[in-house]
């Protein structure tokens, strides 16, 4: 069976530090993998999207960016955090190819900037 | 510019009241619609519904879509302190390749 593992699960950063948060997916090949972000009291916000290794498309510009360096993994990161980035961060997964499918969350990772 | 809008936002009930909860959207290439229950942490699926007029049913829970008033509808009945959460609707779409867009929620508090 499939299954996404997301760490941290919680991260508290100062203003201007780097980040990276990772996600992998177990039990399936080629997924299409997803970044969100959801603020507090909001629903999710597509960050990236990605459909095979290397290939990233980005949704909203900002400070963020993304890398899927194998086919099963999906990295979220940036060189200087800002105080807006604080959220809760979910990787997310669906089988590609065409297949109408759903998205299947990770644990995600809650974010503090300060 | 494609959207899920969901109502209520918030909503309070007692143990035992049957609860609907909405969600109307806009997209271009439709390819399904989801609801998600979040609890405290990662949204846990629920249904996914393709075709419209066509009950899903999970227990209390059921939904169904409008594919021509495009929009969707989730069921509870008997509602218990267990069914509190965000229940988030999401709609897949094509536009390049496959995405999903998420309303807001509806957050539900079900009272003892």
């Amino acid at each position: 069976s499939q299954t996404i593992h997301q760490w941290p699960a919680t991260l508290v950063q100062p203003v201007g530090s780097p980040l990276s948060l990772e996600c992998t997916v177990e039990g399936t090949s080629n997924p299409n993998l997803y970044w969100y972000r959801q603020a507090a009291g909001r629903g999710l916000q597509l960050l990236f999207y990605s459909v095979g290794i290397g290939q990233i498309s980005s949704e909203v510009p900002q400070n963020l960016s993304a890398s899927r360096p194998q086919d099963r993994q999906f990295i979220l990161s940036s060189k200087k955090l800002l105080l807006s980035d604080s959220g809760f961060y979910l990787c997310a997964w669906e089988a590609g190819q065409g297949r109408n499918e759903k998205l299947f969350f990770g644990s995600g990772t809650q974010l503090s900037v300060l | 510019e494609d959207k899920v809008v969901q109502s209520p936002l918030s909503l309070v009930v007692h143990e035992g009241d049957t609860v609907t909860l909405n969600c109307s959207y806009e997209v271009t290439n439709f390819r399904s619609l989801l609801w998600y229950k979040q609890e405290k942490k990662a949204p846990t699926f629920l249904f996914m519904l393709t075709s419209s007029g066509i009950e899903k049913k999970s227990g209390r829970l059921s939904s169904i879509l409008d594919k021509k008033e495009l929009f969707s509808i989730l069921n509870i009945t008997a509602t218990q302190t267990g069914d509190s959460a965000v229940y988030l609707c999401a709609v897949a779409f094509t536009s390049g390749t496959y995405k999903y867009i998420f309303g807001t929620g509806t957050r539900l508090k079900v009272l003892a």
